[in-house]
């Protein structure tokens, strides 16, 4: 299996900051890792697809990058409504996540 | 625009079948270019994805998940379901279906969750 490792767990930075979350796979992936946010008590968001792909709607603040085994997500300007928790996601198994919070 | 619902016991005991339906409306659960799939989330953990069907019946399944896992289609109502045996807490979550977009005939291939359900909590308890 396919391990998933994701850092930070967690990270505290203020509004208009760039915030960058990073995922490693164990083995080469291509570019076909995902990332996901989700605010609490809801359902996850697909954000980006195959690395670097903006779903549909997704603010372009929001980007993607990285092939193989290293991934990197990016907040250009964190806004108060960003605040959530990240995924990272390939095949079908998810990263443990990184909550985001306004310093 | 496709919604997805699911439905079913917010209360199982142990050692007993945990069984959820989600329902798929504004869109067809018989596409050809889509899995449908189940993910759950234990209260304050992250996520696991549980497994995903093709229309025609096709599975996967975690597995860490596998021997107590049956998922199956009902395309006449639009439907798939998740069986959970022999559930303790460890399985009290909120349970999810998502459509799965999945090209399993490669590896790695795309692999994601693009339209999920709101998510509905399973309280597993005596």
């Amino acid at each position: 299996d396919i391990q998933m490792t994701q850092s930070p767990s967690s990270l505290s930075a203020s509004v208009g900051d760039r915030v960058t979350i990073t995922c490693q796979a164990s083995q080469d992936i291509s570019n076909y890792l995902n990332w996901y946010q989700q605010k609490p008590g809801k359902a996850p968001k697909l954000l980006i697809y195959d690395a670097s792909n903006l779903e549909t709607g997704v603010p372009s603040r929001f980007s993607g990058s990285g092939s193989g085994t290293d991934f990197t997500f990016t907040i250009s300007s964190l806004q108060p409504e960003d605040i959530a928790t990240y995924y990272c996601q390939q095949y079908a198994f998810f990263g443990p996540g990184t909550k985001v919070d306004i310093k | 625009q496709l919604q997805l619902q699911e439905s079913g016991p917010g209360l199982v005991k142990p050692s007993e079948t945990l069984s959820l339906t989600c329902t798929v409306s504004g869109g067809s659960i018989s596409s050809s270019s889509y899995y449908w799939g189940w993910i759950r989330q234990p209260p304050g953990k992250g996520l696991e994805w549980i497994g995903s069907i093709y229309y025609s019946g096709s599975t996967y399944y975690n597995p860490s998940l596998k021997s107590r896992v049956t998922i199956s289609v009902d395309t006449s109502k639009n439907q798939f379901s998740l069986k959970l045996s022999s559930v303790t807490a460890a399985d009290t979550a909120v349970y999810y279906c998502a459509r799965h977009v999945w090209d399993t005939a490669m590896v790695p291939s795309v692999s994601y969750f693009d339209y999920w359900g709101q998510g509905t909590l399973v309280t597993v308890s005596s």
